[in-house]
């Protein structure tokens, strides 16, 4: 079983919709969470970063921890077609000597 | 700043042939990172150093092995390639245990 898990998709939602990507992790010493974004063909790119329980606002994105059932999710308002692509969840542990495990990512698709 | 910088970019082998990819980074950043993505999957770590003479395997490691030279290599070598190494390689780096990962232009590699 991977360590972190993500729907793969394809999620479609109407331009001008909430996206919303979750996430699941195994380790629970898991301390550090990163949502990145990669569109085809290029390198992941950092959208959020979050190492507390609750709710991180950045512009149209906010992402969500809940430590205690081991859940990371990202909220995408008012979605632009831009933002069609693979959302990668990240889960860093320091049990496990610095390793920074990826989920297989969502692909997300932003319809006009 | 060059941030992250892999070479070469794209690179076709024999099976059977070797070869080491390299990455460097300018961010004087501690731990360094190799992935590999397959078309439609998420990033698999293959090896990892968490520090300047410190090298760990990951989810992926057999068939390859790497070397920190210094602080800002990491390289990557396939001793006797084959197909199913075809993929695109990634390299990352980030500065501590808790920070986001900054990512390279990534190396397609397919083996025939």
């Amino acid at each position: 079983q991977k360590e972190v898990e993500q729907n793969s998709g394809p999620l479609s939602v109407p331009e001008g919709a909430i996206a919303s990507l979750n996430c699941t992790y195994s380790d629970r010493g898991s301390q550090s969470f990163f949502w990145y974004r990669q569109y085809s063909g290029k390198s992941p790119e950092l959208i959020m970063s979050i190492y507390s329980n609750g709710d991180k606002e950045d512009g149209r994105f906010t992402a969500q921890l809940n430590k205690a059932s081991q859940y990371v999710s990202l909220l995408i308002r008012d979605s632009q077609p831009s933002d069609s692509a693979t959302y990668l969840c990240a889960v860093g542990s320091n049990n496990a000597g610095n390793m920074l495990t990826f989920g297989g990512g969502t692909r997300l698709m932003v319809k006009p | 700043n060059a941030g992250v910088t892999q070479t070469p970019k794209f690179q076709v082998l024999k099976t059977g042939q070797s070869m080491t990819l390299q990455c460097a980074q300018d961010m004087n950043h501690n731990s360094m990172y190799w992935y590999r993505q397959d078309p439609g999957m998420g990033l698999r770590l293959i090896y990892y150093s968490a520090s300047e003479g410190t090298t760990d395997k990951g989810e992926v490691p057999n068939g390859y092995n790497v070397s920190r030279l210094n602080k800002r290599e990491f390289s990557l070598r396939l001793e006797s390639a084959a197909p199913s190494q075809t993929s695109v390689y990634f390299c990352a780096s980030r500065k501590t245990v808790n920070t986001e990962a900054f990512f390279g232009q990534g190396t397609r590699l397919t083996v025939v």
